[in-house]
Order: C-alpha cells, then structure tokens, then sequence
C-alpha cells in the first residue's frame, strides 16, 4: 500500500514568488493536514481537508492556502514569499477528521522549501 | 506557555542504555497521545499511541501517560543506534475538529 507522497520534494525559491506544494494521500484516506516545521517552531498546523471542505485551520496567515479534489489528493500554496517561510512542509492523511484509536494519522516525506 | 512542552536535548546514550523520553502539556482535554519518530529529512512516523491514561509496550518501547501531572513518557529500553532519531510528543483532544499539537522534538544519538 502506497504511502503519502508529496511533491515537489526540494525547492527553492526567490522572496515575493509563490510555491503550490502537492499532496498524494494514502487509499481510501479522505482527510488531510498540512504542517510546518521548522527548527525553531517544531511542527505547526496548517489546517485540514476532508471532502474538498477546510475543517480546521491554524493560526497562520492568509498567505498560506489549501484545497483539496473530489479524489482527495490536496494542494496547498503560499504566496508573496518570505524568507521565513522556509520550512519543511509535510502532508498528512487518516481515514477521517476525527482522531480516535483507530484512525491513525500518516506523515509524508515533506517537501523542503528555501526562500531566498 | 506553550501547550506541549518538550525537553529540548540533544540527548546522546550509550548502546544499550535506557532512554527516557519526556513532554508536559497544559490543555486538560487531551486524550490522545502519540510519539512519532522522524529520522533525517523524513517524515514522521507514528511509533506509539495511548489513549487516556495508562501504560502502552511495544517491544522495547514504552509509552507512559499520567494525565493527573499532565506528563507523558516514552521509554526506550536497550536503546541500538538505529534509535537515533528525532523523537516528538503530539497529542489532541478526540472528536470533531480534533488537531494534532506536537511537542518540538528531542534528538536522540546511540553511540554504538
């Protein structure tokens, strides 16, 4: 079984330019999260997709966007880019939006972005 | 306060040696409790979860919940230079709209 996969896996990219980072989830998944990390933040939400709707979203500004299609996968883009933006970004996908026992949440392998 | 404190290390342990694994939180209605494991440009991967309070053992992985302190643990016994990773806490209250909040992450090294 196919894991999450996210593309672009390295990129870089200039200040003021957008990026629009992709996310595969595992079968039958049909909600996934966004996060950040960085070295001085650790993992930060980004928000979360279930059914092409935005359930739930962190406490990030609205530079940062997401969608997601009617087959799940999800994209998420960030425009007007600054320099501490850079940060790895990680897609993760579960069964459904509510965290119980048995619905366990899949990382990726994130996708390295650096501004400069 | 943050709400998932995480001691920061690095934490470096000879091969063999019991490693303990420690994150406070302040939100009282998480009850969902999880390590991940990350090693070196890769993703998180799930090691352990525990719901509410209690012990959870998975080989030599222990992971330990005491939610009247507010205090999870995750203890690592005969600890293999395969361990070397980082190590982040997460947890979340259950239902609708539930969101992982993660701790920031201890790096382990095992010294062969």
């Amino acid at each position: 079984k196919a894991g999450v996969t996210q593309t672009p896996r390295y990129l870089i990219k200039t200040r003021g330019q957008q990026v629009t980072l992709s996310c595969s989830p595992i079968s039958g998944h049909r909600s996934v999260s966004w996060y950040q990390q960085t070295p001085g933040q650790g993992l930060q939400f980004l928000f979360e997709y279930f059914s092409e709707t935005q359930r739930n979203k962190g406490n990030f500004p609205g530079r940062f966007s997401g969608r997601q299609f009617s087959n799940s996968r999800s994209e998420m883009n960030v425009s007007t880019l600054e320099l501490g933006d850079s940060a790895l970004y990680l897609c993760a996908s579960s069964l459904d939006y509510t965290l119980t026992p048995g619905n366990t949440i899949y990382f990726g392998e994130g996708s390295w972005l650096t501004v400069v | 306060q943050k709400e998932v404190e995480q001691d920061p290390g690095p934490l470096s342990v000879p091969e063999g040696a019991i490693v303990s694994l420690n994150c406070t939180y302040s939100n009282s209605a998480f009850q969902y409790f999880m390590w991940y494991r990350q090693y070196s440009r890769k993703g998180p991967e799930l090691l352990m979860y525990t719901y509410s309070s209690g012990n959870k053992e998975d080989g030599r992985f222990t992971a330990q919940v005491d939610k009247s302190s507010k205090y999870i643990s995750l203890f690592i016994r005969d600890s293999q230079p395969s361990d070397s990773a980082t190590y982040l806490c997460a947890m979340s209250w259950t239902g609708a709209n539930s969101k992982l909040t993660f701790g920031k992450g201890i790096t382990l090294s095992v010294r062969p």
